[in-house]
């Protein structure tokens, strides 16, 4: 059962562009929704998270909108750079519920910045 | 300040073998979480350990085991490795559930071949 589905499963943009990535969750209980960025023979790193108390954060050139009626989060790269072509994760867990850091992941994303 | 480290980088097994991956987590993080990331599988969670006990552990045989160390270091364990075990195995630490800070940041990960 796949709990976090993420779209599209990849994407190309120009450089200066506007990446954005969508997913979808399923369980209602899941209080905290993070993104990470992954780069060829890495582990991820934690980009931006959100909880649902917020609709929107932002952290420089990236933000994530959270719609908790629709159960779902984006995350929108702002003036896109060949830098950030990487594959992107969305992922949810119940870390505010003290429940741990249990991450559920989506599918991931790959993203292509061309100049 | 150190980040999540894990060991070795690479590891090739034979079929059947017993492969231990080792990881040590940032300092004051007592949360070690193991996933498996599998060509087209995604991020799947394997095990969670906290204060040395076992906390939650995902939809993998029972050969997948591992431990936690009073120094809050962990090792995973795949007993009678199959091919489709090859995959990069991430290590990710948090702080302690309701301690605050509930990000998880991971390692670089272990690359296991098995042939």
């Amino acid at each position: 059962q796949q709990q976090v589905k993420q779209s599209p499963q990849s994407l190309i943009v120009q450089k200066g562009g506007i990446s954005i990535i969508n997913c979808a969750y399923e369980n209602t209980a899941f209080d905290y929704f993070p993104w990470y960025q992954q780069f060829p023979g890495k582990g991820p790193a934690l980009l931006i998270a959100i909880r649902p108390d917020v609709s929107e954060k932002k952290e420089g050139r990236f933000t994530i909108s959270f719609n908790k009626s629709a159960k779902q989060f984006s995350l929108h790269i702002m003036d896109s750079q060949p830098g950030d072509s990487a594959t992107y994760f969305c992922a949810a867990s119940k870390g505010l519920t003290g429940g741990g850091n249990k991450l559920t992941f989506g599918t991931g994303t790959q993203l292509k910045v061309e100049l | 300040e150190a980040g999540v480290t894990q060991s070795p980088t690479h590891l090739i097994k034979t079929r059947g073998q017993q492969a231990t991956l080792r990881c040590s987590p940032i300092s004051g993080h007592t949360s070690v979480y193991w996933y498996q990331q599998a060509l087209g599988l995604g991020l799947q969670f394997l095990l969670w350990y906290d204060e040395g006990e076992e906390r939650n552990r995902g939809n993998f045989p029972p050969r997948f085991s591992g431990r936690q160390f009073p120094n809050y270091s962990s090792e995973l364990n795949v007993n009678a490795l199959e091919l489709e075990d090859s995959a990069l195995y991430l290590c990710a630490s948090s702080p302690a559930p309701g301690q605050g800070g509930f990000e998880a940041f991971f390692g670089q990960g272990t690359r296991l071949t098995v042939v």
